[in-house]
């Protein structure tokens, strides 16, 4: 089994350019999850998603923060425009649940996370 | 937002020695999750505990579910060079959709 595969690994962007990162959840997971580590906040569920439906994004930090998950096997998660602040470890992660139970009872798997650097 | 405090933030051991840390939250958790990331990944999900008073093992690693449930516990014996990490707490809120991960015990082994 692959994992949870996230691009890039690394990314430096100058502030004020458009950032997208990907997840490929494993396979036949339902659940998909972003969240954002730093050293000052560190790892913050930012949105999730139940059979590709977003059910709660309240840990998104603003309107320039987006995520889609257009089919089972692939989501986004993007900035625009990025800034500075912006700058941390972005993880994705799976599980195989649905509802309040994919929080509860269902293991997340995580990626190895995409470095971000905003200039 | 709902906060996780884990003590010690950092620890320095012997190898072989035996490891304790805490999580604490201000209001009762359902679920309480282990989690260990080391450097350049994501985190692992070492042990989940469901109920109150529950005590589970896996392999070197005891954690308990505090019978507050505002509390758990993570025991690590006979400590070895690979258990050096960022050791995490983690649980669903009580209420609506969020998840929450403590503020982690960093672990070191001196051989």
């Amino acid at each position: 089994d692959a994992g949870v595969i996230q691009s890039p690994r690394h990314e430096v962007t100058e502030m004020g350019q458009e950032v997208t990162l990907r997840c490929k959840p494993i396979s036949g997971h339902n659940s998909l999850f972003w969240y954002r580590q730093t050293m000052m906040r560190g790892l913050e569920l930012l949105i999730y998603f139940n059979n590709n439906v977003p059910i709660d994004d309240s840990g998104m930090p603003e309107d320039r923060f987006s995520a889609k998950m257009p089919n089972a096997s692939f989501s986004t998660l993007k900035i625009q425009p990025s800034e500075p602040r912006d700058s941390a470890v972005y993880f994705c992660a799976s599980s195989a649940g649905t509802g309040s139970a994919s929080l509860a009872k269902n293991i997340q798997y995580f990626g190895a996370g995409t470095r971000l650097s905003v200039l | 937002g709902q906060q996780l405090n884990q003590s010690p933030q950092s620890m320095f051991i012997q190898e072989g020695e035996d490891v304790s840390m805490n999580c604490t939250s201000s209001s009762i958790f359902n679920t309480w999750l282990w989690y260990k990331q080391d450097p350049g990944e994501g985190p692992v999900l070492l042990i989940a505990l469901y109920k109150a008073g529950e005590l589970t093992s896996n392999g070197r690693l005891t954690a308990q579910f505090g019978i507050t449930r505002k509390d758990s516990f993570l025991n690590i014996s006979a400590s070895i060079p690979s258990d050096v990490g960022i050791y995490f707490c983690a649980g669903p809120a009580n209420t609506g959709n969020q998840f929450y991960f403590g503020t982690g015990t960093s672990l070191t082994v001196i051989p």
